[in-house]
């Protein structure tokens, strides 16, 4: 029932783009995405409700695609800031209930 | 300020000596979990509350317990600890069940020897 992230790690350059992807064997009602720095608590970055929408934070943006019960986290143009690790997290629709992914550790270098 | 506080922040402690982690929010938000997290397995869920007096089992709830007398307190109790809970473990409240936005506290770092 744990969503499945990909990949489990990436490591880029500062500037490059990355996609981290979100898949649920469930029907979705939701997809939210976390960021957890080390050391810290995870951090809420967007939700996306079912109706396939997209949302952007700064260059972070996401999109959901409830036909496949799957999200995607964009990170265009990384900054060293981005480095840590990912979470998606998914509500079901009926449940009570948010089920996270295992992460994917993301690390930026100059 | 809107925050969930946990504490201990740090516990170190033996086979069988119960326990108590306290969680404590002032958002007013009816819903509370409580995660415990392992390296490679991500957050899973031990337990959550969708309101006072209203608990029910997450992914991983053996060795666990909790309680809900007030809005703003979910703590955690393991009553029996073992070496298999050592953990990083989180308490996370959010607004209602379908905006589930969860605020996570800083965490509580479990030792058990």
């Amino acid at each position: 029932q744990q969503p499945v992230q990909s990949p489990q790690a990436v490591i880029l350059r500062e500037g490059e783009d990355a996609v981290i992807n979100c898949s649920s064997s469930k029907a979705l009602y939701s997809v939210h995405w976390y960021r957890q720095k080390h050391g810290e608590a995870p951090v809420f970055l967007m939700i996306l409700l079912k109706g396939g929408e997209q949302k952007g934070h700064d260059k972070i943006s996401a999109s959901f695609n409830e036909k496949k019960q799957q999200s995607s986290l964009y990170l265009t143009a990384s900054q060293l800031s981005y480095s840590g690790t990912y979470f998606c997290g998914t509500e079901i629709v009926g449940g009570f209930k948010t089920i996270f992914g295992a992460g994917t550790r993301l690390f930026v270098k100059a | 300020e809107a925050q969930v506080t946990q504490n201990p922040r740090y516990l170190i402690t033996v086979t069988g000596k119960k326990l108590t982690v306290t969680c404590s929010q002032n958002m007013n938000h009816e819903y509370m979990s409580w995660y415990r997290q392992d390296p490679g397995l991500g957050l899973r869920q031990i337990y959550y509350s969708m309101n006072v007096e209203v608990t029910d089992k997450g992914d991983v709830p053996e060795g666990y317990k909790v309680s809900r007398k007030e809005k703003r307190n979910f703590p955690l109790i393991l009553e029996s600890p073992s070496p298999n809970q050592t953990s990083l473990y989180f308490c996370a409240s959010s607004l209602r069940q379908g905006l589930n936005i969860q605020y996570f506290g800083a965490g509580t770092r479990l030792s058990v020897l």
